[in-house]
C-alpha cells in the first residue's frame, strides 16, 4: 500500500543551525511534491513545490531536493529562526492517476530555540 | 475575499447531530477540495469537486458524510447522525487549474468536537 513517512518526532534546533526535514514514500510515483507550513490553528501553508524531473529548488532559506531513485525528499531551512517553528508537512500530487487530491505525511513539528 | 473561508471555526454537536460546515474558497478557484485532519496527523482527503462537480468522493469514510457546491463556488460539508469519531478539524482547500500545478489553498479549518 502506499505510504508517506515523515519524522514523527520533533525536531529541536538552535537558531542559526540549518533544519533538514524528511520525506521517504512508498509505491508511489509522485509528479510533483510540495512542502506545506501547518502552524497551531491554521490551515496548511504552500512554501515549495518540486517537479519529478527536478533535483533541487530554492527559495530564500528554503531548499527542497527530490530523489525519485531513494523515493525521498529533502527539506531544508537554513539560518533558522524562532518564527520557523511550525509543523512541516510534505504531500504527493500524482495527477496521472487521475487523482487530485494531495496526499500528506504526518507532519514534522520543528522547534527552533533562541 | 483574498483568501479560503470557512465557518465555523469550531462546532461543538452532541452524538446524533448533523452538522454542516461551509467553505467560501477563492474567487474564481475551479477546484475545491475537502479534507480531514486528525490531531498530530497530516490532512486526509476526503472529496473533489471541480466548478460544480463532485468528481472523487472516495475518501468520504461512511454515507453519514455528503457534500455539495451546487453553483460552483461556496461548498458544504454535511454529516449525519454524528458520532465521536468524526471529532476532527475539516479543512476546505482550492485550486486554481493553471498548467499541471495542483497547489492549494487552505482556510483555517473548523474544529469539529462530538460529545
Amino acid at each position: 500500500s502506499q505510504k508517506i513517512e515523515q519524522n514523527s518526532e520533533a525536531l529541536n534546533i538552535q537558531e542559526g543551525k540549518t533544519a533538514t526535514l524528511t520525506c521517504n514514500y512508498t509505491n508511489y510515483s509522485p509528479a510533483y511534491l510540495q512542502w506545506y507550513r501547518q502552524d497551531p490553528g491554521r490551515g496548511p501553508v504552500f512554501l515549495l513545490l518540486i517537479r519529478e524531473n527536478e533535483k533541487e529548488k530554492r527559495k530564500e532559506r528554503l531548499k527542497v531536493t527530490f530523489d525519485t531513485t531513494l523515493k525521498q525528499s529533502l527539506f531544508h531551512i537554513t539560518a533558522s529562526q524562532p518564527a520557523d517553528s511550525a509543523t512541516y508537512l510534505c504531500a504527493l500530487d500524482a495527477p496521472k492517476t487521475g487523482r487530485r487530491a494531495l496526499t500528506f505525511g504526518s507532519g514534522t513539528r520543528l522547534q527552533v530555540q533562541p | 475575499g483574498a483568501g479560503v473561508s470557512q465557518s465555523p471555526r469550531y462546532k461543538v454537536a452532541k452524538r446524533g447531530q448533523d452538522v454542516a460546515l461551509r467553505c467560501d474558497p477563492i474567487s474564481g478557484h475551479v477546484s475545491l477540495f475537502w479534507y480531514q485532519q486528525a490531531l498530530g496527523q497530516g490532512p486526509e482527503f476526503l472529496t473533489y469537486f471541480q466548478n460544480e462537480a463532485q468528481l472523487d468522493k472516495s475518501g468520504l469514510p461512511s454515507d453519514r458524510f455528503f457534500a455539495e457546491r451546487p453553483e460552483g463556488s461556496v461548498s458544504t460539508l454535511k454529516i449525519q447522525r454524528t458520532q465521536q469519531e468524526d471529532s476532527a478539524v475539516y479543512l476546505c482547500a482550492s485550486s486554481s487549474q493553471s498548467g499541471q500545478q495542483n497547489i492549494q489553498y487552505f482556510g483555517a479549518g473548523t474544529r469539529l468536537s462530538v460529545l
